[in-house]
């Protein structure tokens, strides 16, 4: 069955330090896979998505991700983060029928000053 | 730019209560989603539609229905609230593609409490 485990409940981290967040897929073919953020009060937004070509995508705010298929993973990265950055990340999968989408349990991102 | 709107962003209301909440989109996508987003738990998929007049239940869909008479509205209804419907409920949408590398436009959210 298809899944997406997102290991970090919560991170931590100073503004201006680099973030790296986990993600994890179980799929039994090539995935869809997608970062969204939800800042507080708001509905989610798309960062990035990956579905074919380069490993390692850009998407918006300075983050990115890479695509590894021996480890099944899509992590996220962004080198310095800034204190906007504060909001709950979620890493989605593609179905394999129709246009849906498995989701993360999320990850809560607080930066500190 | 696409704008998915939903018609409260929070809602109290009592146990057995029958509960509307409403979803609209402005950019004539065909597909609409209903999901509920719990700590811990991430978003989970109560309903979804292809067109008007289809629906198609999600992972959760027990305790609740959906009517969608129009391309832009989608309704979801909660026949009889209880307590365990106490959630945040997340409206999107998206254009139809056979693909699976269209993405999801959502709503800020209707914070529905069950008392």
């Amino acid at each position: 069955a298809q899944s997406v485990t997102q290991p970090d409940i919560h991170i931590t981290v100073s503004e201006g330090a680099s973030l790296e967040l986990r993600c994890n897929y179980s799929y039994g073919a090539t995935p869809y896979l997608f970062w969204y953020v939800q800042s507080p009060g708001q509905g989610l937004q798309l960062l990035l998505k990956y579905f074919s070509g380069d490993t390692l995508v850009q998407g918006i705010k300075g983050f990115e991700a890479e695509f590894k298929r021996s480890q099944s993973s899509f992590n996220l990265r962004k080198p310095s983060v800034h204190w906007s950055d504060a909001a709950e990340y979620f890493c989605a999968v593609g179905r394999n029928t129709g246009n849906q989408f498995y989701f993360g349990t999320g990850t809560s991102l607080t930066v500190i000053p | 730019d696409v704008k998915v709107t939903q018609s409260s962003r929070y809602l109290v209301k009592r146990t057995g209560e029958k509960v509307f909440l409403e979803c609209v989109q402005d950019m004539d996508h065909e597909n609409m989603f209903w999901y509920r987003q719990d700590p811990g738990l991430g978003l989970r998929l109560i309903y979804f539609s292809y067109d008007v007049k289809m629906k198609e239940k999600g992972d959760i869909p027990e305790g609740y229905s959906v009517s969608r008479e129009k391309k832009e509205r989608f309704s979801l209804i909660l026949e009889s609230a209880s307590t365990n419907q106490t959630s945040m409920y997340l409206c999107a949408s998206s254009l139809f593609e056979t693909t699976l590398n269209e993405k999801l436009f959502f709503g800020s959210g209707t914070q529905l409490s069950v008392l």
